[in-house]
């Protein structure tokens, strides 16, 4: 069964960072390309960041580009989003997807990111 | 970027009703659309893919059509537990994006 954890949500003043992780198991992680999908307090779904199954294919969403940095570790079946210079908008709840045709087929259960002062 | 639009936002129906949603692309995306069944606290639940193609273990009265620009999502018989929010989602180009989602409240 595949399952995605994600962990890192928390509550950060404006400017400032946090890192998210998502942990899989249950399938081949390096064969499968992933992505963070947000979403804000009662908002529909925001598509964030992509990356390809080898780490080099890398998408971002425009407003989090140099803000956000979306990697992964293969050898530890884990996705990472180091989130930087976070805004009040950047608050929502983030989910790690599995997608091997560009959305996604398994999702986590959420981590909750609130961005105030 | 590719505007989705979904329609209607709120959805009233009865169980047993045959519901329809509908997505427009602002630009030909071929298949690549995808849709999504999405419950209050719970993360999206894959529907269909490629328009048409019914995820694994997703009931058959969910049915998905449409190329191009237009695209449908069908239930043809509602169930007490499709009261829910759908979205759709297209994977032709960067940014992926999302419809704003259509939410099916009880009559």
């Amino acid at each position: 069964e595949v399952q995605l954890v994600e962990s890192g949500g928390g509550l950060v003043q404006p400017g400032g960072s946090l890192r998210l992780s998502c942990a899989a198991s249950g399938f081949t992680f390096g064969r499968f390309s992933m992505s963070w999908v947000r979403q804000a307090p009662g908002k529909a779904l925001e598509w964030v960041a992509h990356i390809g199954n080898d780490g080099r294919e890398l998408n971002y969403l425009d407003s989090v580009k140099g803000r956000f940095t979306i990697s992964r570790d293969n050898a530890k079946n884990s996705l990472y989003l180091q989130m930087n210079s976070l805004r009040a908008e950047d608050t929502a709840v983030y989910y790690c997807s599995q997608g091997g045709g560009g959305y996604g087929v398994a999702w986590g259960q959420g981590t909750l990111v609130i961005v105030s002062s | 970027d590719v505007l989705m639009t979904q329609s209607p936002s709120t959805l009233s129906a009865s169980v047993g009703d045959r519901v329809t949603i509908t997505c427009r692309a602002s630009q030909s995306i071929s298949s690549w659309l995808v849709w999504y069944q999405q419950k209050p606290g719970k993360a999206p639940k894959l529907l269909i893919y490629r328009a048409s193609t019914l995820q694994s273990g997703v009931p058959s009265r969910f049915s998905g059509s449409g190329s191009g620009t237009e695209f449908t999502l069908t239930i043809s018989s509602l169930q007490p537990d499709d009261f829910a929010t759908y979205y759709c989602q297209q994977h032709d180009h960067y940014p992926r994006t999302f419809g704003q989602g259509t939410k099916v409240e009880v009559k």
